[in-house]
């Protein structure tokens, strides 16, 4: 298992165009979150899976941004109509249900610009 | 709101002696504590750990301060290396959801 594998890593678009990145979690966790990261703050919680299921959705998350899940194993992040506010790191991450002492294991983000 | 803080964005330390980066929490129902480092262009890498119920955890050159009356938790890092430079992220999450919540970040700089 090569860990949490996220793409695209760079991804530059204009305003106004939609987007989706992709996360493959650990094989065996089945635990799914998604953060943002912008630059001289730490990551901020968008929303996460168990399984298929999306549990939870951070007030941060506009109607501009879906996430799903499909089948429990990979996801996918979309941002439609990108603002130039959008702009940051997108980092996911994966951890097994019960594991709260071991922290998630997070992938190495995309670097979302918006122009 | 920011319920974690880390009030210092940056520390500099001799290589050799002790870093000490500090984190404030506000939210008394959180049940771990949770410290990661991230390197430039890669994402955080979870360091160690500790459970409200306790506080004190080592592990290695790390330990981990938990003082919950006053809402505050450290990390000791000793001796320091060079390879230690980098940004750290103090965490928390909280008894009822399985999200971390993240602090803003102390970049440390270990010189040699």
């Amino acid at each position: 298992d090569t860990g949490v594998s996220q793409d695209p890593r760079h991804k530059i678009t204009k305003r106004g165009q939609n987007v989706t990145f992709r996360c493959d979690p650990i094989s065996e966790h089945n635990r799914l979150y998604w953060y943002r990261q912008t630059l001289g703050q730490g990551p901020e919680f968008l929303t996460y899976f168990q399984n298929e299921a999306q549990l939870e959705k951070s007030r941060l998350l506009s109607d501009r941004f879906s996430a799903e899940r499909p089948k429990g194993s990979f996801s996918t992040l979309e941002i439609q109509r990108t603002e130039q506010g959008d702009s940051a790191m997108y980092l996911c991450a994966s951890s097994l249900s019960g594991d709260s002492a071991y922290g998630y294991t997070f992938g190495s983000g995309t670097r979302l610009t918006v122009v | 709101d920011q319920q974690v803080k880390q009030n210092s964005p940056s520390l500099s330390v001799q290589e050799g002696r002790i870093s000490i980066l500090n984190c404030d929490y506000t939210n008394s129902m959180f049940d771990y504590f949770l410290w990661y480092k991230k390197y430039p262009a890669e994402g955080p890498t979870f360091l160690i750990s500790i459970s409200s119920i306790k506080d004190k955890n080592e592990d290695g050159r790390f330990t981990v301060f938990l003082n919950k009356s006053a809402k505050h938790l450290s990390l000791h890092i000793v001796p320091s290396q060079p390879g230690d430079s980098a940004v750290y992220f103090c965490a928390a999450r909280e008894t009822s959801y399985d999200k971390v919540i993240f602090g803003p970040g102390t970049s440390l700089s270990v010189i040699p």
